[in-house]
């Protein structure tokens, strides 16, 4: 089987532009979630969303940031305008709620750079 | 709202040595779930270890177990006979027992050193 698959795996933009992430979450899992991390702060949870919907998004820096799950095989995670304090790594993964406490599953991230 | 500290951003242990990683974690629930993850330099996260707050026996998976202390809110990774492989940044992370929204610490650096 697949993993979570993300997309691109880097990415360098210049400030001002928008910039789309996007993830595919291993089939049949029911939940999904988008991370960034950065030296300074770690791992960072932006957003997660259960069956489509967004659970949680207090993580979600400011109202540049934007995520969409318009179905169960598909997430992106978007900025406008980007911002050069907005590069870091940003890691999307998926999991099957009903089991709590259950497993991660990490794509390999997509590295942003904003000049 | 649950916090998880991680206070060694760095540690290096000579090959086959044991070492042991910190965490401490904020809660009031009484029900949840810690993790362990690692991430190499190949970036992938990679669960190592999973421990039910519930269960008062400590996880183990192989060279890697868990000292889980509920009431003081510890919950330790021991790695014994070290391998340069095990050379990654570590992560601890918790889970509340109702939803399945994970928190992570800022990680620890270990460098197995030849």
């Amino acid at each position: 089987d697949a993993g979570v698959i993300q997309s691109p795996r880097h990415e360098v933009t210049e400030m001002g532009q928008e910039v789309t992430l996007r993830c595919k979450p291993i089939s049949g899992h029911n939940s999904l979630f988008w991370y960034r991390q950065t030296m300074m702060r770690g791992l960072e949870l932006l957003i997660y969303f259960n069956n489509n919907v967004p659970i949680d998004d207090s993580g979600m820096p400011e109202d540049r940031f934007s995520a969409k799950m318009p179905n169960a095989s598909f997430s992106t995670l978007k900025i406008q305008p980007s911002e050069p304090r907005d590069s870091a790594v940003y890691f999307c993964a998926s999991s099957f709620r009903g089991q709590f406490g259950g497993e991660l599953f990490f794509g390999e991230g997509s590295r942003l750079t904003v000049l | 709202a649950q916090t998880v500290t991680q206070s060694q951003p760095e540690m290096s242990v000579q090959e086959a040595e044991t070492v042991t990683l910190s965490c401490t974690y904020d809660t009031s629930e009484s029900n949840y779930y810690l993790f362990w993850y690692k991430q190499p330099p190949s970036r992938q996260m990679i669960l190592v270890i999973r421990q039910e707050a519930y269960k008062q026996q400590n996880a183990t998976e192989n060279r890697f177990s868990v000292n889980f202390q509920k009431a003081a809110k510890s919950f330790s990774l021991k790695i014994s006979d070290s391998q340069l492989g095990d050379t990654a940044m570590y992560f601890c992370a918790f889970c509340m027992n109702r939803d399945d929204k994970i928190i992570f610490g800022k990680g620890t650096r270990l460098h197995i050193l030849p």
